[in-house]
Protein backbone atom coordinates (compact mmCIF):
# COMPACT_ATOMS: atom_id res chain seq x y z
CA UNK A 1 0.00 0.00 0.00
CA UNK A 2 0.73 3.70 -0.09
CA UNK A 3 1.90 3.92 -3.38
CA UNK A 4 2.29 7.52 -5.59
CA UNK A 5 3.10 7.82 -8.97
CA UNK A 6 4.47 10.69 -10.88
CA UNK A 7 3.94 11.51 -14.55
CA UNK A 8 5.70 11.29 -17.07
CA UNK A 9 8.98 10.17 -15.56
CA UNK A 10 11.00 12.64 -17.92
CA UNK A 11 10.59 15.04 -20.03
CA UNK A 12 12.69 17.58 -22.48
CA UNK A 13 10.90 20.68 -23.81
CA UNK A 14 11.74 23.88 -25.21
CA UNK A 15 12.60 27.14 -23.73
CA UNK A 16 9.52 28.94 -22.99
CA UNK A 17 7.11 26.30 -23.54
CA UNK A 18 4.83 24.77 -20.33
CA UNK A 19 5.28 21.92 -18.62
CA UNK A 20 2.49 19.51 -16.48
CA UNK A 21 3.49 16.80 -13.69
CA UNK A 22 1.43 14.77 -12.27
CA UNK A 23 1.63 13.37 -8.74
CA UNK A 24 -1.43 10.46 -8.02
CA UNK A 25 -2.03 8.26 -4.35
CA UNK A 26 -2.96 5.27 -5.74
CA UNK A 27 -4.29 3.49 -2.71
CA UNK A 28 -4.48 6.12 -0.51
CA UNK A 29 -6.20 9.54 0.00
CA UNK A 30 -4.05 11.94 0.01
CA UNK A 31 -5.02 14.97 2.07
CA UNK A 32 -1.46 16.88 1.80
CA UNK A 33 0.92 16.80 -0.91
CA UNK A 34 4.28 17.95 -1.21
CA UNK A 35 6.89 19.44 -3.99
CA UNK A 36 10.16 19.47 -4.11
CA UNK A 37 13.09 20.35 -6.42
CA UNK A 38 16.54 18.43 -6.40
CA UNK A 39 19.11 19.71 -8.03
CA UNK A 40 22.11 17.44 -8.86
CA UNK A 41 24.43 16.26 -6.17
CA UNK A 42 21.75 18.89 -3.62
CA UNK A 43 18.94 17.84 -1.17
CA UNK A 44 15.35 18.24 -1.55
CA UNK A 45 13.91 21.21 -1.26
CA UNK A 46 10.54 22.26 -0.34
CA UNK A 47 8.89 24.15 -3.10
CA UNK A 48 5.27 23.97 -2.05
CA UNK A 49 2.65 22.03 -0.11
CA UNK A 50 -1.02 21.40 -1.18
CA UNK A 51 -4.22 20.68 0.51
CA UNK A 52 -7.31 19.33 -1.34
CA UNK A 53 -9.31 22.13 -2.41
CA UNK A 54 -7.58 24.95 -1.04
CA UNK A 55 -4.71 27.16 -2.54
CA UNK A 56 -1.09 25.78 -2.00
CA UNK A 57 1.45 27.38 0.52
CA UNK A 58 4.87 28.54 -1.39
CA UNK A 59 7.91 28.28 0.30
CA UNK A 60 9.83 31.69 0.01
CA UNK A 61 11.78 32.41 -2.63
CA UNK A 62 9.08 30.02 -5.05
CA UNK A 63 7.14 31.74 -7.63
CA UNK A 64 3.72 30.61 -7.69
CA UNK A 65 2.68 32.54 -10.96
CA UNK A 66 5.39 30.48 -12.59
CA UNK A 67 4.93 27.23 -10.61
CA UNK A 68 1.76 26.34 -10.87
CA UNK A 69 0.16 23.60 -8.57
CA UNK A 70 -3.68 22.35 -8.30
CA UNK A 71 -4.74 20.38 -6.33
CA UNK A 72 -7.97 18.94 -7.65
CA UNK A 73 -8.61 15.83 -5.86
CA UNK A 74 -7.48 13.92 -3.08
CA UNK A 75 -5.39 11.39 -5.43
CA UNK A 76 -4.00 13.71 -7.75
CA UNK A 77 -2.02 17.20 -7.22
CA UNK A 78 -0.83 18.32 -10.82
CA UNK A 79 2.52 21.00 -10.91
CA UNK A 80 3.15 22.96 -14.05
CA UNK A 81 6.01 24.65 -15.05
CA UNK A 82 5.05 27.64 -16.61
CA UNK A 83 7.55 29.32 -19.34
CA UNK A 84 10.29 26.99 -18.47
CA UNK A 85 13.73 28.36 -18.83
CA UNK A 86 17.15 25.90 -19.01
CA UNK A 87 17.82 26.74 -15.14
CA UNK A 88 14.26 24.72 -14.37
CA UNK A 89 16.08 21.74 -15.35
CA UNK A 90 15.96 19.35 -12.12
CA UNK A 91 14.48 16.39 -10.76
CA UNK A 92 11.02 17.24 -9.01
CA UNK A 93 9.73 14.82 -6.92
CA UNK A 94 6.11 14.78 -5.08
CA UNK A 95 5.96 13.45 -1.77
CA UNK A 96 1.47 12.27 -0.01
CA UNK A 97 0.54 12.22 3.15
CA UNK A 98 -2.84 10.68 4.09
CA UNK A 99 -5.61 11.05 6.79
CA UNK A 100 -5.05 10.59 10.62
CA UNK A 101 -2.59 10.25 13.07
CA UNK A 102 0.02 12.87 14.65
CA UNK A 103 2.91 11.99 12.56
CA UNK A 104 2.15 10.65 9.15
CA UNK A 105 4.53 10.02 6.95
CA UNK A 106 5.15 11.19 3.75
CA UNK A 107 5.40 8.61 0.53
CA UNK A 108 7.24 10.09 -2.22
CA UNK A 109 6.48 9.38 -5.94
CA UNK A 110 9.41 8.49 -8.35
CA UNK A 111 10.73 11.41 -9.93
CA UNK A 112 10.26 13.57 -12.73
CA UNK A 113 13.09 14.74 -14.51
CA UNK A 114 13.03 17.80 -16.63
CA UNK A 115 15.42 19.13 -19.11
CA UNK A 116 14.49 22.47 -20.98
CA UNK A 117 16.69 22.88 -24.13
CA UNK B 1 11.63 28.12 10.17
CA UNK B 2 13.69 24.74 10.61
CA UNK B 3 16.60 24.60 9.79
CA UNK B 4 19.03 20.70 9.87
CA UNK B 5 22.76 20.63 9.21
CA UNK B 6 24.23 17.50 8.29
CA UNK B 7 27.59 15.71 7.95
CA UNK B 8 30.01 14.61 6.96
CA UNK B 9 28.86 15.34 3.49
CA UNK B 10 30.91 12.31 2.22
CA UNK B 11 31.74 9.16 3.78
CA UNK B 12 33.99 6.16 2.93
CA UNK B 13 34.16 2.81 4.65
CA UNK B 14 35.69 -0.72 4.54
CA UNK B 15 32.52 -3.11 4.03
CA UNK B 16 32.00 -4.27 7.37
CA UNK B 17 33.17 -1.39 8.87
CA UNK B 18 29.98 0.87 10.46
CA UNK B 19 29.17 4.49 9.61
CA UNK B 20 27.40 7.17 11.73
CA UNK B 21 26.09 10.58 10.26
CA UNK B 22 25.52 13.03 12.26
CA UNK B 23 22.56 16.07 12.03
CA UNK B 24 21.37 18.71 13.96
CA UNK B 25 17.83 21.02 14.02
CA UNK B 26 17.44 23.99 15.05
CA UNK B 27 13.48 24.18 15.78
CA UNK B 28 12.67 22.89 18.98
CA UNK B 29 9.08 22.37 18.16
CA UNK B 30 10.26 19.50 16.16
CA UNK B 31 9.13 16.34 17.09
CA UNK B 32 9.88 13.62 14.42
CA UNK B 33 13.26 12.70 12.67
CA UNK B 34 13.11 10.80 9.78
CA UNK B 35 16.12 9.08 7.62
CA UNK B 36 16.09 8.64 3.69
CA UNK B 37 18.54 6.70 1.59
CA UNK B 38 18.14 7.41 -2.19
CA UNK B 39 19.98 5.83 -4.72
CA UNK B 40 20.59 7.92 -7.88
CA UNK B 41 17.84 8.90 -10.27
CA UNK B 42 15.53 7.55 -7.71
CA UNK B 43 12.82 8.52 -4.93
CA UNK B 44 13.78 8.99 -1.17
CA UNK B 45 13.26 5.45 1.08
CA UNK B 46 12.65 5.97 4.49
CA UNK B 47 14.82 3.43 6.65
CA UNK B 48 14.31 4.73 9.79
CA UNK B 49 12.12 7.14 12.11
CA UNK B 50 12.27 8.52 15.59
CA UNK B 51 10.16 10.71 17.70
CA UNK B 52 10.70 12.83 20.16
CA UNK B 53 9.48 11.09 23.34
CA UNK B 54 12.22 8.41 22.25
CA UNK B 55 16.17 8.73 22.74
CA UNK B 56 17.03 5.91 20.39
CA UNK B 57 15.44 2.93 18.16
CA UNK B 58 17.10 0.32 16.20
CA UNK B 59 16.08 -2.07 13.34
CA UNK B 60 18.65 -4.38 12.27
CA UNK B 61 22.05 -3.04 11.06
CA UNK B 62 20.70 0.60 11.87
CA UNK B 63 19.92 2.88 14.29
CA UNK B 64 19.27 6.47 15.56
CA UNK B 65 19.81 8.30 18.32
CA UNK B 66 18.53 11.96 19.41
CA UNK B 67 19.65 14.08 21.95
CA UNK B 68 16.54 16.42 22.27
CA UNK B 69 18.39 18.87 24.46
CA UNK B 70 21.33 19.69 22.39
CA UNK B 71 19.09 19.23 19.19
CA UNK B 72 21.27 16.71 17.51
CA UNK B 73 20.60 13.30 16.20
CA UNK B 74 22.66 10.31 14.60
CA UNK B 75 21.81 7.60 11.54
CA UNK B 76 24.32 4.64 12.63
CA UNK B 77 25.16 2.14 10.70
CA UNK B 78 26.59 -1.55 11.38
CA UNK B 79 28.52 -4.13 9.35
CA UNK B 80 28.20 -1.67 6.22
CA UNK B 81 27.66 -3.58 3.01
CA UNK B 82 28.12 -2.35 -0.49
CA UNK B 83 24.87 -2.15 -1.23
CA UNK B 84 24.23 0.42 1.51
CA UNK B 85 26.26 2.56 -0.68
CA UNK B 86 23.82 5.75 -1.26
CA UNK B 87 23.36 9.33 -0.21
CA UNK B 88 21.67 9.50 3.00
CA UNK B 89 19.27 12.47 4.58
CA UNK B 90 18.17 13.21 7.69
CA UNK B 91 15.06 15.51 8.20
CA UNK B 92 12.75 17.04 10.53
CA UNK B 93 9.53 17.54 11.31
CA UNK B 94 6.77 18.77 13.63
CA UNK B 95 3.33 17.79 14.57
CA UNK B 96 1.92 21.28 13.69
CA UNK B 97 0.46 23.11 10.78
CA UNK B 98 1.12 21.16 7.70
CA UNK B 99 3.67 18.48 9.12
CA UNK B 100 6.20 19.88 6.12
CA UNK B 101 9.92 17.94 6.20
CA UNK B 102 12.83 19.93 6.06
CA UNK B 103 15.85 18.22 4.75
CA UNK B 104 19.66 17.65 6.04
CA UNK B 105 22.22 18.50 2.87
CA UNK B 106 23.22 14.74 2.20
CA UNK B 107 25.98 12.55 2.87
CA UNK B 108 27.35 10.49 0.46
CA UNK B 109 28.15 7.10 1.66
CA UNK B 110 30.51 4.74 0.11
CA UNK B 111 31.32 1.05 0.83
CA UNK B 112 34.34 -0.17 -0.40
CA UNK B 113 34.42 -4.16 -1.05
Amino acid sequence: GAVVSQHPSWVICKSGTSVKIECRSLDFQATTMFWYRQFPKQSLMLMATSNEGSKATYEQGVEKDKFLINHASLTLSTLTVTSAHPEDSSFYICSARGRGGAFNEQYFGPGTRLTVT
Amino acid sequence: GENVEQHPSTLSVQEGDSAVIKCTYSDSASNYFPWYKQELGKRPQLIIDIRSNVGEKKDQRIAVTLNKTAKHFSLHITETQPEDSAVYFCAASNSGGYQKVTFGTGTKLQVIP
